[in-house]
């Protein structure tokens, strides 16, 4: 069946240490990408995004993702994390031929240790 | 990107009653989208809402529980009717943006719950 699948529910990392956050997709083809974030209360903000192109996407905090097709992959990461990072973190893709739906996965809520 | 203004944030509402959430956006789109989100769950698409047209509602959601309203290409509602506990939730829209700047832009959210 068609997925977004984030393995990790939660992730506990130092503040300062490098964070990978993961994300799979089951599509036959490449879909669009994105990453969101929510804080606690807020809607969601995008991170990035993915089209086409450079599989290295840099987007706004300084995080970046890069998307492998080998892997049918699109992990976010970071190399330093602030306090501020905590929140959910939502991997979602769109099919283009299916109406522009946008489809989440589950989610990975992070926490960062002071 | 289009900016999205949602309202209520939150409310809190009798069993029985209706809630209607509003969202403005502030620019023209032609898809908008409601979502409820559960706690500490993922978002859940409800229906798609187009301009001029019926909004068509995803599996598990019907129309007379959600009854959504698109009156032009800048504003939407959704109304959760006969609330329930079950129905305490969080509520998002989404607007597409299909242009050059391809994406989804989405509301603060609303936080229903039902006593």
């Amino acid at each position: 069946a068609q997925s977004v699948t984030q393995p990790d529910i939660h992730i506990t990392v130092s503040e300062g240490a490098s964070l990978e956050l993961r994300c799979n997709y089951s599509y036959g083809a490449t879909p669009y990408l994105f990453w969101y974030v929510q804080s606690p209360g807020q809607g969601l903000q995008l991170l990035l995004k993915y089209f086409s192109g450079d599989t290295l996407v840099q987007g706004i905090k300084g995080f970046e993702a890069e998307f492998k097709r080998s892997q049918s992959s699109f992990n976010l990461r970071k190399p330093s994390v602030h306090w501020s990072d905590a929140a959910e973190y939502f991997c979602a893709v769109v099919l283009m031929n299916r109406d522009d739906k946008i489809i989440f996965g589950k989610g990975t809520r992070l926490h960062i240790l002071p | 990107s289009a900016v999205i203004s949602q309202k209520p944030s939150r409310d809190i509402c009798q069993r029985g009653t209706s809630l209607t959430i509003q969202c403005q956006v502030d620019s023209q789109v032609t898809m908008m989208f409601w979502y409820r989100q559960q706690p500490g769950q993922s978002l859940t698409l409800i229906a798609t809402a187009n301009q001029g047209s019926e909004a068509t509602y995803e599996s598990g959601f019907v129309i007379d529980k959600f009854p959504i309203s698109r009156p032009n290409l800048t504003f939407s509602t959704l109304t959760v009717s006969n609330l329930s506990p079950e129905d305490s939730s969080i509520y998002l829209c989404s607007a597409l943006d299909g242009g050059a700047n391809y994406g989804y832009t989405f509301g603060s959210g609303t936080r229903l719950t039902v006593v």
